[in-house]
């Protein structure tokens, strides 16, 4: 079974301040993935990643940085945090050929910025 | 780009009754299609995945029909239980394509 794990599964942050999530997988997959879920949006992509090194803009990527140092880390940076990023987020896996769109979630962070 | 509409966004039932969510997609170049589970403070969990060629998909209590004519994906529980009470996501993406687009979600109730 594949296993996503992400840190931390709680924060409060300060407007203005620099938050980061991270995210660890021991499937070995390419493909990562950061969403944010919000009520009546479903899950919209932030950021993702092919594997180390690149990151790649998705959908909703305006004041959200990411960084992918390993195949197993991928990171969601915040650098100055406003109270509209207060949401849950979601880091996700995905291998590649015929399994690459499946897709393996961690069990969210949850964000709240005051 | 792909874009999914979901319905209902909430459906609450009783046990042993049957639940139908559906969703309806824009891409007919759509090639997989998903369902996920969310449970109250989880991730998502894959239900089924269906493939474009392959119109019906049952599993344990629920089945998953693909209308690719009329560009809908739909589940339907067939008796409901209330281990069944969750967040359910259809998802949809293209060949060969990275990009996994979801539906708003349905949060069901089953009641006993």
């Amino acid at each position: 079974e594949a296993a996503v794990t992400q840190s931390p599964r709680n924060k409060v942050a300060v407007t203005g301040g620099k938050v980061t999530l991270s995210c660890n997988q021991t499937n070995n997959h390419n493909n990562m993935y950061w969403y944010r879920q919000d009520t009546g949006h479903g899950l919209r992509l932030i950021h993702y990643s092919y594997g180390a090194g690149s990151t790649e803009k998705g959908d909703i990527p305006d004041g959200y940085k990411a960084s992918r140092p390993s195949q197993e880390n991928f990171s969601l940076i915040l650098e100055l945090a406003t109270p509209s990023q207060t949401s849950v987020y979601f880091c996700a896996s995905g291998g590649t050929g015929p399994s690459q769109n499946t897709l393996y979630f961690g069990a969210g962070t949850r964000l709240s910025v005051l | 780009g792909e874009q999914v509409e979901q319905r209902p966004p909430h459906l609450s039932v009783r046990e042993g009754d049957s639940a139908v969510i559906i969703c309806t997609y824009t891409d007919p170049n759509s090639y997989y299609f998903f369902w996920y589970k969310q449970e109250p403070g989880a991730g998502l969990q894959l239900l089924m995945k269906v493939f474009s060629s392959t119109e019906i998909n049952e599993g344990q209590g629920f089945t998953v029909l693909l209308n690719k004519k009329d560009k809908q994906l739909s589940l339907n529980l067939t008796a409901a239980h209330p281990g069944d009470s969750a967040v359910y996501f259809c998802a949809v993406t293209g060949t060969g394509g990275y990009k996994v687009v979801f539906g708003s979600g349905t949060r069901l109730l089953v009641s006993p």
